[in-house]
């Protein structure tokens, strides 16, 4: 079974400056993969970043990047130089590696509320 | 994500209806995932399709719920008899077999039981 904790049900950070947001989860498979996602007001949901459990370099996409310390479990993302439209729900989710067999199925965390300010 | 087509976008039945949500997954993408999210919560996986297929339906309820992804055409998410408790938002996401470090997924629909 997997599962993503997000500790942070809200954060404020100020426009320019960078906000990181935790994400720690529990598996027990050999390889697995990481997503964050976000959900503006308008309720879709944004593919931002992906890391993969044996990728040797953190994920990196422009402002995002993600912060993997697979020892410790956990899978922060860092979003720099915050923007008013960043303002969103952020979601960690995890995933077994594909097998022929399933596919994958994400599993989501509950979720963190980020507002940035002027 | 703009190519995975879901329709209605907002869903309004009576108690005792029945509702069908449709996805379209993006050109080239033969699997369809299903997922549920409750207000305030972050989304839980109902079901995964292939084409004709209905691969995992772990997290799909017994009763009410079927999901289908027909040889053509959409995959379609059918409750049956709707409860208070089915309103949600539903997701659905489309992939490729051999690109999955990405998920894209459809606006949802919003399906509100009155």
């Amino acid at each position: 079974a997997q599962k993503i904790t997000q500790t942070q049900p809200g954060m404020f950070v100020q426009e320019k400056e960078a906000v990181t947001l935790d994400c720690t989860y529990d598996t027990s498979d050999p390889s697995y993969g990481l997503f964050w996602y976000k959900q503006p007001s308008s309720g879709e949901m944004i593919f931002l970043i992906y890391q993969g459990s044996y990728d040797q370099q953190n994920a990196t996409e422009g402002r995002y990047s993600l912060n993997f310390q697979k020892a410790r479990k956990s899978a922060n993302l860092v979003i720099s130089a915050s923007q008013l439209g960043d303002s969103a729900m952020y979601f960690c989710a995890i995933y077994p590696q594909v097998n022929s067999n399933s596919g994958y199925a994400l599993n989501f965390g509950k979720g963190t509320s980020l507002l940035v300010t002027p | 994500n703009a190519g995975v087509m879901q329709n209605p976008r907002h869903l309004v039945r009576r108690r005792g209806q029945e509702a069908r949500l449709r996805c379209s997954p993006m050109k080239g993408h033969s699997h369809v995932y299903w997922y549920r999210q409750l207000p305030e919560e972050g989304l839980k996986f109902m079901v995964y399709l292939q084409k004709e297929n209905i691969i995992d339906e772990s997290g799909m309820p017994k009763e009410r719920f079927s999901a289908e992804f027909p040889k053509e055409g959409p995959s379609i998410l059918r409750i049956q008899q709707v409860v208070r408790g089915d309103s949600a938002a539903y997701f659905c996401a489309s992939s490729s077999f051999d690109t999955n470090t990405e998920a894209f997924f459809g606006q949802g629909t919003r399906l509100t039981v009155v």
